[in-house]
């Protein structure tokens, strides 16, 4: 298997403009996971989804950010309108999801956002 | 805050020796998992240890856990310069999510 794959890797916008990251979990994993990590505020738990359902959106910032997983393969994670405040190295991270297991998590490559 | 906090926060060491770094949590927990993040890339899973167990090894790794203490500690026996990066511990409380320290910065001097 790929592991977690995430496009783009490096995203340079600018304030205002609309930013979709993309993530494909891997292959039977139930769980997927959007953080997002600073220098500030370390790793954070944005969302999550089990089985393609929001399960927990409450780390999610603002009502600029939305997040959807149309069906198991992919997730996206919207953020519009876009500022500086929201640089950031976003990262995505799948599981077996399966209950329970003891689950470990498999991370992406993150995708590194510059909001100019 | 539930997050596990990692302690020190910045370690520096020559190759051959070992690393400890410690972590505390404040709830109770299903189990506690270590991670490393090399710079730039994601977090890689290390080593999960249980609430019921109270020391885990996996190759130059060694893990404990004080559920008494709320508090785990990473060993790294035979240091190299490939260890060099950020590790992190993270705690489950069964909700199928984890709860992350901010990072703990190891550096191996060759």
């Amino acid at each position: 298997d790929a592991g977690v794959i995430q496009s783009p890797r490096h995203e340079v916008t600018e304030m205002g403009q609309e930013v979709t990251l993309r993530c494909k979990p891997i292959s039977g994993h139930n769980s997927l996971f959007w953080y997002r990590q600073t220098m500030m505020r370390g790793l954070e738990l944005l969302i999550y989804f089990n089985n393609n359902v929001p399960i927990d959106d409450s780390g999610m910032p603002e009502d600029r950010f939305s997040a959807k997983m149309p069906n198991a393969s992919f997730s996206t994670l919207k953020i519009q309108p876009s500022e500086p405040r929201d640089s950031a190295v976003y990262f995505c991270a799948s599981s077996s999801g399966l209950a329970g297991k003891y689950n470990e998590q498999f991370f992406g490559p993150g995708t590194r956002l510059t909001v100019l | 805050s539930q997050q596990g906090e990692e302690d020190p926060q910045a370690l520096s060491i020559q190759e051959g020796e070992n690393a400890t770094m410690n972590c505390s949590y404040k709830t109770s927990i299903n189990n506690l998992q270590w991670y490393r993040q090399n710079s730039g890339r994601g977090l890689v899973h290390l080593i999960l240890i249980r609430s019921n167990e109270r020391e885990k090894h996996s190759g130059r790794l060694r893990v404990t856990l004080d559920t008494s203490k709320k508090s785990s500690s990473l060993l790294i026996t035979a240091s190299r310069a490939a260890d060099t990066a950020s590790y992190f511990c993270a705690t489950d409380y069964g909700n199928n999510r984890l709860a992350f320290g901010k990072g703990n910065q190891v550096v191996v001097i060759p």
